[in-house]
């Protein structure tokens, strides 16, 4: 069945440059694309970037000159960085199949020193 | 970017009570709309995609409808299960998010 998993450092400190993995299963990277998406604690969810089954991406507005989201399809892993983090980025993070109609349990990440 | 403008934010009904949550886009969204359900702790759960199609193994009593700009939710009869939060997002030009409907018990 259809599944993804987020995984990352769940601490970083400010102005370094975040890195998380979704591993998906169930799917092909090159039929299907993937978002990641965050939520800050207590509030809603904000979309971040997308990679689409061709490989092209689409980013947040807002967050673009901070992101660079890629693939490894070998591996069935989506990679998304982040730089320059703030403790405003302290959020779950979760990446679910284009659509997002599946959704991975998310992972926690804090930005603090 | 396409804004999402959802209400009301919070929400206090009873058990057995009809309830309406609404999304209004900045722009026409061609039904390319979704509903949410999220409980503490967990990820989002799809109830609703493209603006009224029940997603598989979504109880009945969940309904969605709308075009253009203007989509609601609707809980026909409210169960205690039902506590959560609730999102709409649009998927026409990229995706936004709306800002979420708290919705408790009386």
């Amino acid at each position: 069945q259809v599944q993804l998993k987020e995984s990352g450092p769940g601490l970083v400190q400010p102005s370094r440059t975040l890195s998380l993995t979704c591993t998906v299963s169930g799917f092909s990277l090159t039929s299907y694309g993937v978002s990641w998406v965050r939520q800050p604690p207590g509030k809603g969810l904000e979309w971040i970037a997308a990679i689409w089954s061709g490989g092209s991406t689409d980013y947040n507005s807002a967050l673009k000159s901070r992101l660079s989201i890629s693939r490894d399809t070998s591996k069935s892993q989506v990679l998304l960085k982040m730089n320059s983090l703030q403790t405003e980025d302290t959020a779950m993070y979760f990446c679910a199949r284009s659509g997002l109609y599946y959704w991975g349990q998310g992972v926690m990440v804090t930005v603090s020193s | 970017d396409i804004q999402m403008t959802q209400s009301p934010s919070f929400l206090s009904a009873s058990v057995g009570d009809r309830v309406t949550i609404n999304c209004k886009a900045s722009q026409n969204i061609n039904k390319y709309l979704n509903w949410y359900q999220q409980k503490l702790g967990e990820a989002p759960k799809l109830l609703i995609y493209n603006t009224n199609n029940l997603q598989t193994g979504i109880p009945s009593r969940f309904s969605g409808s709308g075009s253009g700009t203007d989509y609601t939710l609707t809980i026909s009869s409210l169960q205690p299960e039902d506590v959560a939060t609730y999102f709409c997002l649009q998927h026409s030009s990229k995706y936004t998010f709306g800002a979420g409907t708290k919705l408790e018990l009386k």
